[in-house]
């Protein structure tokens, strides 16, 4: 099956910094999407972005098909960033299965 | 609305005890999603159930056991489960069962087996 590699595995900013995540993928995917996992449990849908770049806010995403990978921007970070990023991918013919990276865990000190 | 609702929260259970947890979405989704989340892990594929039909098996255990009862809602099943079953589980739903599409996720329920 298709292999998800996100880096760094651990991220340490203080508030008002900017970061960098990243996921490379081992395969062609036709569904890429990043989220935000919180305390609670919750995973929040930050981008769904195959291909292409797309801005909300503080974050964007760029996702590089042809080199397969995807980067998260987080810029002017706040303490309620912190949590768990993932990256998950939906291969080309597994319809349906996301396979998810281990994920980022950014923990941004006041 | 982008709302999926799972219930309960936490669950806690026996070995010998049988429970159902419940995922519902009102968004008009026609496919569903169970995933199994242990700590410091990221979510796993269980179940997909397509326009509520069974699509996809990720070889679980029979002692989880899925049931799609009309569009909206989704239910597991557990019965004599293991204390290794403790996890985070989390229902998810898309518009169909494709690659276009953004899976949205609920708050999950966190289950401790006994």
């Amino acid at each position: 099956g298709i292999q998800v590699e996100q880096s760094p595995p651990d991220l340490i900013l203080q508030e008002g910094a900017n970061s960098t995540l990243r996921c490379n993928f081992s395969d062609s995917v036709n569904n890429l999407q990043w989220f935000h996992q919180n305390p609670w449990g919750q995973l929040i849908n930050l981008f769904y972005i195959p291909s292409g770049t797309k801005q909300n806010g503080r974050l964007s995403a760029t996702t590089v098909a042809t080199e397969r990978y995807s980067l998260l921007y987080i810029s002017s970070s706040q303490t309620t960033d912190s949590g768990v990023y993932f990256c998950a991918v939906e291969g080309g013919t597994s319809y349906g299965k996301l396979t998810f990276g281990q994920g980022t865990i950014l923990t941004v000190h006041p | 609305d982008t709302e999926v609702t799972q219930t309960p929260k936490h669950l806690v259970m026996g070995m010998t005890n049988k429970k159902s947890l419940k995922c519902e979405q009102h968004m008009g989704h026609r496919a569903m999603y169970w995933y199994k989340q242990k700590a410091k892990k990221p979510p796993e594929l269980m179940f997909v159930y397509s326009y509520e039909k069974l699509s996809i098996n990720e070889s679980v255990p029979s002692r989880f056991s899925p049931e799609c009862p009309n569009s909206s809602l989704l239910n597991l099943h557990l019965h004599a489960l293991q204390p290794e079953d403790s996890a985070l589980y989390l229902c998810a739903s898309s518009q169909i069962l494709g690659s276009t599409d953004t899976q949205y996720f609920g708050p999950g329920t966190r289950l401790t087996v006994l």
